[in-house]
């Protein structure tokens, strides 16, 4: 069974802090994303990486950057974290670049809470 | 600006009821369309899912129906039980190179019993 990792459950953060979340899948996916979950919006995707040291932006990449230094991590860094940054933040990965046969593994999320 | 527009926001159905969630599309270029499943405190998982050369999808009790020239799609779950109680993001995907799945806003659906 493929196991998305996130290192924290609940991060609480003051306003201005650098932020970073981590997430490690063990199952050599190629894909891996960040999404944010906000009630009445669903998860919105912040960026994703389909390689090593590859990244693009999702819909919503302002405030957010990123990291995959390694193919089974992909961190996601705010660099100065403010109050509308709280959220759920939740990692997948997929193993391949065609939908059809990659489902998307989420990880459990890490709650963030900016004050 | 919503790509997949999902409705309702939230369900309540008893037990044995078949609830319905609908969803409809804008961009043609979607050509797959999965369902995804998530319980409280976890992530989503896929449930189903659905390529637009097909009508209708069985898989146990959920049924997804396909009705490509209204773009539209439904998630249906017959019998109804307490432990369906999740939310439910419908999404879809177009392959152009890699894959970006775009995701419904989610049903909370609770079944009483």
């Amino acid at each position: 069974d493929v196991k998305v990792t996130q290192s924290s459950r609940y991060l609480v953060k003051r306003t201005g802090e650098k932020v970073f979340l981590e997430c490690v899948q063990d199952m050599d996916h190629e894909n891996m994303f960040w999404y944010r979950q906000d009630p009445g919006l669903g998860l919105r995707l912040i960026y994703f990486s389909y390689d090593v040291k590859m990244k693009e932006k999702g819909d919503i990449p302002e405030g957010y950057s990123v990291s995959r230094e390694k193919k089974e991590r992909f961190s996601l860094i705010l660099e100065s974290a403010s109050t509308n940054q709280t959220s759920m933040y939740l990692c997948a990965s997929s193993l391949s670049m065609s939908s059809y046969n990659s489902p998307l593994h989420f990880g459990n999320g890490t709650r963030l809470t900016v004050t | 600006q919503q790509q997949v527009k999902q409705s309702p926001q939230s369900l309540i159905v008893q037990k044995g009821g078949i609830p319905i969630i609908n969803c409809a599309y804008e961009n043609t270029a979607f050509d797959y369309f999965p369902w995804y499943q998530q319980f409280p405190g976890k992530g989503p998982a896929l449930l189903i899912a659905i390529r637009p050369d097909v009508s209708e999808k069985k898989e146990g009790r959920f049924t997804i129906s396909f009705n490509k020239s209204a773009k539209q799609f439904s998630l249906h779950i017959m019998d109804s039980q307490p432990g369906d109680s999740a939310t439910y993001f419908c999404a879809a995907s177009a392959f152009s190179g890699y894959q970006k799945v775009t995701f419904g806003i989610g049903t909370k659906l609770q079944v009483i019993p």
